[in-house]
């Protein structure tokens, strides 16, 4: 399966400890998003790299979160001191901008779903 | 907010009928996109159309594009039990970084 993937699925957590997330994109994309979404809700964005730049962060991105992209290839989201509200799905997405232009069409991964306790 | 919002946030229909979402925005953009979400599961890209055109058709998919409205809209026709789902309208304002702002979705049900 050559789509976007991620890990884990799912993440049960107590208040008060970290967690990372992983995101493999699709092996040519160059650009990857990271986006929140919560229950009722569309998704938000969170932040963009485009290889191993990041380029561009929410302000929902408080500084307990960091993101990471070495190499310009899988990405790595880590939250901090977990709060309940950090409760939901953290989605991952790429697209490509090749010598034709960027393409808008982003593919989504299947989320990474956080319950903080 | 400067996000896409999309009007009715839930339909119920039958099968074999078609479905309309309608999504509005606030500022000039560079292109719309919707997207599909069956529950608990990631988004799958249905359509982009750029700000330069009117219409676009996929298979039993059709969107416009108002931009003197700020408004698009998704027709599905001859709906199916499968097309149950969240329907997400996402645009992009340009720029090099290409990210979307989401709409709250409208939630479809079609029912056999």
């Amino acid at each position: 399966d050559t789509g976007v993937s991620q890990n884990p699925r799912h993440k049960i957590t107590k208040r008060g400890q970290n967690v990372t997330f992983r995101c493999d994109p699709i092996s040519e994309h160059n650009r990857l998003y990271w986006y929140r979404q919560t229950l009722g809700q569309g998704p938000e964005f969170l932040t963009y790299f485009q290889n191993e730049a990041q380029l561009e962060k929410s302000r929902l991105l408080s500084d307990r979160f960091s993101a990471e992209r070495p190499k310009g290839s899988f990405s790595t989201l880590e939250i901090q001191r977990t709060e309940q509200g950090d409760s939901a799905m953290y989605l991952c997405a790429s697209s490509s901008s090749g010598l034709a232009g960027p393409s808008h069409e982003q593919f989504f991964g299947p989320g990474t779903r956080l319950t903080v306790l | 907010s400067q996000q896409g919002e999309e009007d009715p946030q839930a339909l119920s229909i039958q099968e074999g009928e078609n479905a309309t979402m309608n999504c509005s925005y606030k500022t000039s953009i560079n292109n719309l996109q919707w997207y599909r979400q069956n529950s608990g599961r990631g988004l799958v890209h249905l359509i982009l159309i750029r700000s330069n055109e009117r219409e676009k058709h996929s298979g039993r998919l059709r969107v416009t594009l108002d931009t003197s409205k700020k408004s698009s809209s998704l027709l599905i026709t001859a709906s199916r039990a499968a097309d149950t789902a969240s329907y997400f309208c996402a645009v992009n304002y340009g720029g090099s970084q290409g990210n979307l702002i989401f709409g709250k979705g409208t939630k479809l049900s079609v029912k056999p």
